[in-house]
Order: structure tokens, then C-alpha cells, then sequence
């Protein structure tokens, strides 16, 4: 069975600094990895989706990573803002559909 | 504008009372899924769909149901909910192209309490 853990559980950082979330997942069988953000009581936003074949993806500030035959990705955030607190969750597709999330981490960005 | 929509987004109801959470989306999706997260617990599937009449269980489906007759919705019934059904839900849709890589879109969820 799938797991996906997420390292930090939390995180606090002053604005502007540079920072490393971590996910890892137990089976290499996957379609896809993705990061998502959430906001306190609110959906899930889509940040970023790396699929199988590729290592990594960018998208303004953010770079995701992914070593799928160790079973590891990492969310990096640039020049962090207080706009970039929330919680930050990485899935795992293993199937049509079949997603298995980590738990997040917690990410605070103080002014 | 692409999205998946949920309703009710709040609902307090009873043990043992009927009802439906809807699920739509407007991206022509193969895709459908439902979850729920819970506190310490992250969140889990319930349920998922590949396509019309398709459907098959995920992680936690005891005390769900589901039918996918249009391939833009997918309702979760709850025949007869408990208090430990309380939770947050959300409906999400992925796909256009059969093969899995494909990025999720999520509704807003609909937070449920049971009492």
C-alpha cells in the first residue's frame, strides 16, 4: 500500500527566505506526483504536477523535483512571502484516479 | 471558466437522515473522485469513477455510495449517516486522455457535520 510522508510538519520562516519541503513515498510505481496548496478551511490549488518520466517542474518561484527510484520529492520556494503561508500537501498517482496524499506541512512566512 | 463545483458547501443534518453531496465539473473530465479529510488523518479517497457507469472504491468507502450516469457529475450519497461521517469533503476530476498524467482539480469542499 501506498504512503506518502511529508518532512517538516511545520515550518516557520522569515519573509524572504529561501525553503525546502520535503515528501517522500513508499512505492516507485507512480504516474505522477503533484503539489498542491490549501488555505485554511478552503479547496485545494494545484501548484505543480511532475509526471513520471520527468525530474522536475517550475513555475515562478517554486521548483518541484522528483528522484522516483528513491521515492522522494522536494517543493522549493524562492524568496518567501507572508502571501505563501498555507499548508502544502504532495500527492502520488498510482492509478487512473488513485491518488494517495501526505499529511502537508504547515508553512508560516512572518513578516 | 474550468472548475468543479460542490453542493451544499455546509450542511448539519441528523443520524440516519438521507443525502447527497453533488459533484459537477466542466472540463469533459474521465476522471472523478471523492475524499475526505479529517485532522491528523490527511486527506483519504472515497470513492473514484474512470468514466461513465464506471465506478470502484478508494480508501474509506464504508457508508458511501456513488453513481456516475453523466460524465460531468458524480454525487456522494450518504444513505445513512453516522457522527463519525463528519468531515470535510471534496469532489475532484482529472483527465481528458486515459493514461494518468493528468493534473487533479478540486471543488471547494463541503463540510459536513453529523449530529
Amino acid at each position: 500500500k501506498q504512503e506518502v510522508t511529508q518532512i517538516p510538519a511545520a515550518l516557520s520562516v522569515p519573509e524572504g527566505e529561501n525553503l525546502v519541503l520535503n515528501c517522500s513515498f513508499t512505492d516507485s510505481a507512480i504516474y505522477n506526483l503533484q503539489w498542491f496548496r490549501q488555505d485554511p478551511g478552503k479547496g485545494l490549488t494545484s501548484l505543480l504536477l511532475i509526471q513520471s518520466s520527468q525530474r522536475e517542474q517550475t513555475s515562478g518561484r517554486l521548483n518541484a523535483s522528483l528522484d522516483k527510484s528513491s521515492g522522494r520529492s522536494t517543493l522549493y520556494i524562492a524568496a518567501s512571502q507572508p502571501g505563501d503561508s498555507a499548508t502544502y500537501l504532495c500527492a502520488v498517482e498510482t492509478s487512473g484516479s488513485r491518488l494517495t496524499f501526505g499529511e502537508g506541512t504547515q508553512l508560516t512566512v512572518n513578516p | 471558466e474550468a472548475q468543479v463545483t460542490q453542493n451544499p458547501r455546509y450542511l448539519i443534518t441528523v443520524t440516519g437522515k438521507k443525502l447527497t453531496v453533488t459533484c459537477s465539473q466542466n472540463m469533459n473530465h474521465e476522471y472523478m473522485s471523492w475524499y475526505r479529510q479529517d485532522p491528523g488523518l490527511g486527506l483519504r479517497q472515497i470513492y473514484y469513477s474512470m468514466n461513465v457507469e464506471v465506478t470502484d472504491k478508494g480508501d474509506v468507502p464504508e457508508g458511501y455510495k456513488v453513481s456516475r450516469k453523466e460524465k460531468r457529475n458524480f454525487p456522494l450519497i450518504l444513505e445513512s449517516p453516522s457522527p463519525n461521517q463528519t468531515s470535510l469533503y471534496f469532489c475532484a476530476s482529472s483527465g481528458t486522455v486515459v493514461g494518468g498524467d493528468n493534473e487533479q482539480f478540486f471543488g471547494p469542499g463541503t463540510r459536513l457535520t453529523v449530529l
